[in-house]
């Protein structure tokens, strides 16, 4: 079945210590997007590729980038995490133009 | 985008209907009403969207009202599958690769019960 993979589903990495998850899409989406959500609150946008234009939410910190080097994947680098970025974090992907995206089942980052 | 407004949680039996209600009072003549849900550790999932007219698809129907201030979101026959936390976003329909972005709200916990 086509879908949004996200591995791992659980990562733990350390205070300061660069962390990279990543996504990839069998539904060959012209766009791709990651949220953030921290416990008990709703998805927050944080950048999203149209093809391999990169476009950045005004509020997501410099301390996170992200990569796509084809259409099928595409990767969110967290480089210093804090304690405060431990998250669970959703890739989507959307159809050009169409109004449906796409999750995976997101990564659920501890960070120690 | 406009704002949407929704109860924090409802509950309701399972097998009947579930009705969740969301208030757009801002909405704009451009802006579609979309519905998304997400089940515990998961995530989210499309549901249903809408401009103006009631919407029905194989997973639920959408009602929206004459002003478009209001809609409500009817699950015909709730399972327990169904407890989740359901978003009411409103939004331009993306065009020309623009207006891409879901801002999602609080939602509604919907909790079926046996």
């Amino acid at each position: 079945d086509a879908m949004v993979i996200q591995n791992p589903r659980y990562q733990v990495t350390q205070f300061g210590k660069p962390v990279t998850l990543s996504c990839s899409q069998t539904l060959n989406h012209n766009v791709m997007y990651w949220y953030q959500q921290k416990s008990s609150q709703a998805p927050k946008l944080l950048f999203h590729y149209y093809d391999k234009d990169f476009n950045n939410e005004a509020d997501t910190p410099d301390n996170f980038q992200s990569r796509r080097p084809n259409t099928s994947f595409c990767f969110l680098d967290i480089r210093s995490p804090g304690l405060g970025d431990a998250a669970m974090y959703l890739c989507a992907t959307s159809e050009q133009w169409k109004e449906t995206q796409y999750f995976g089942p997101g990564t659920r980052l501890l960070v120690l | 985008d406009a704002k949407t407004t929704q109860p924090p949680s409802m509950d309701c039996a399972e097998g009947r209907a579930a009705n969740l209600p969301c208030n757009h009072s801002t909405i704009s003549g451009n802006e579609y009403v979309y519905w998304y849900r997400q089940i515990h550790s998961q995530g989210p999932q499309y549901i249903i969207h809408g401009l103006k007219n009631n919407e029905t698809n194989e997973m639920a129907s959408l009602i929206i009202t004459e002003d478009r201030k209001s809609s409500t979101l009817i699950l015909p026959h709730a399972t327990l599958r169904d407890t989740a936390v359901y978003y009411c976003i409103v939004r331009v329909s993306p065009s020309g690769g623009s207006n891409y972005k879901l801002t999602f709200g609080k939602g509604t916990l919907l909790t079926v019960n046996p």
